[in-house]
């Protein structure tokens, strides 16, 4: 088993282009979550989905929209970059809500 | 929503000592609280947590306490090991989302000198 899988693992993007970052899991999980993570900040979580079909803003949503595709694939767009999305992205899964979550190993994405 | 603290931010400690992390909460309908290692340029893994209806819980040379009362929680580490250096993250449910996500502390980096 893979686990959750992140792609791409870098990537630098210039100020107002748009991207899609991409997760899969492959421990049939239920919930899926959007983390980033800065310098000094902890992981703060962008959007979640806590089963199939449903999809909620987290503490710092602004900038970001998120499909769950199935169960397996959360995905997470930036329509249109900033300087202040640089950052590394954590994908994560967990059997449910309030269960441990595992985490992808992130895409560290620069916009310049 | 939940402030989830922890400190101290950085703590060294001798190998073979014990070190001690304490997180505090904000939320008292919080019911879950996990603590997350991540190694430098790593995934952040989980190493252990707890639910709010359990006092103690311990994994050979890890143990996490909780005290509801004083809403804080703490991680210990008996017998450091070089390997145990890293950033230790604890998290919290809190129920403004019906408990269904975490609020994450902003870290603690330990240092285990040789």
């Amino acid at each position: 088993n893979a686990g959750v899988t992140q792609t791409p693992k870098f990537q630098v993007l210039k100020t107002g282009q748009s991207m899609t970052l991409q997760c899969a899991q492959d421990m049939n999980h239920n919930s899926m979550y959007w983390y980033r993570q800065d310098p000094g900040m902890g992981l703060r979580l962008i959007y979640y989905s806590a089963s199939e079909g449903t999809t909620d803003k987290g503490e710092v949503p602004n900038g970001y929209n998120v499909s769950r595709l199935n169960k397996r694939e959360f995905s997470l767009r930036l329509e249109s970059a900033a300087p202040s999305q640089t950052s590394v992205y954590f994908c994560a899964s967990s059997e449910w809500v309030n269960q441990p979550q595992h985490f992808g190993d992130g895409t560290r994405l620069s916009i310049l | 929503g939940e402030n989830v603290e922890q400190h101290p931010s950085t703590l060294s400690v001798q190998e073979g000592d014990s070190a001690v992390i304490k997180c505090t909460y904000s939320d008292s309908a919080s019911n879950y609280f996990p603590w997350y290692k991540q190694e430098l340029g790593k995934r952040p893994q989980l190493i252990i947590d707890i639910r709010s209806n359990v006092g103690e819980k311990k994994d050979q040379r890890i143990a996490v306490t909780l005290n509801k009362t004083a809403k804080h929680f703490s991680l210990h580490i008996t017998e450091t090991q070089p390997e145990d250096s890293a950033v230790y993250f604890c998290a919290a449910s809190p129920a403004d989302y019906g408990n269904n996500r975490l609020a994450f502390g902003k870290g603690n980096q330990v240092v285990v000198i040789p």
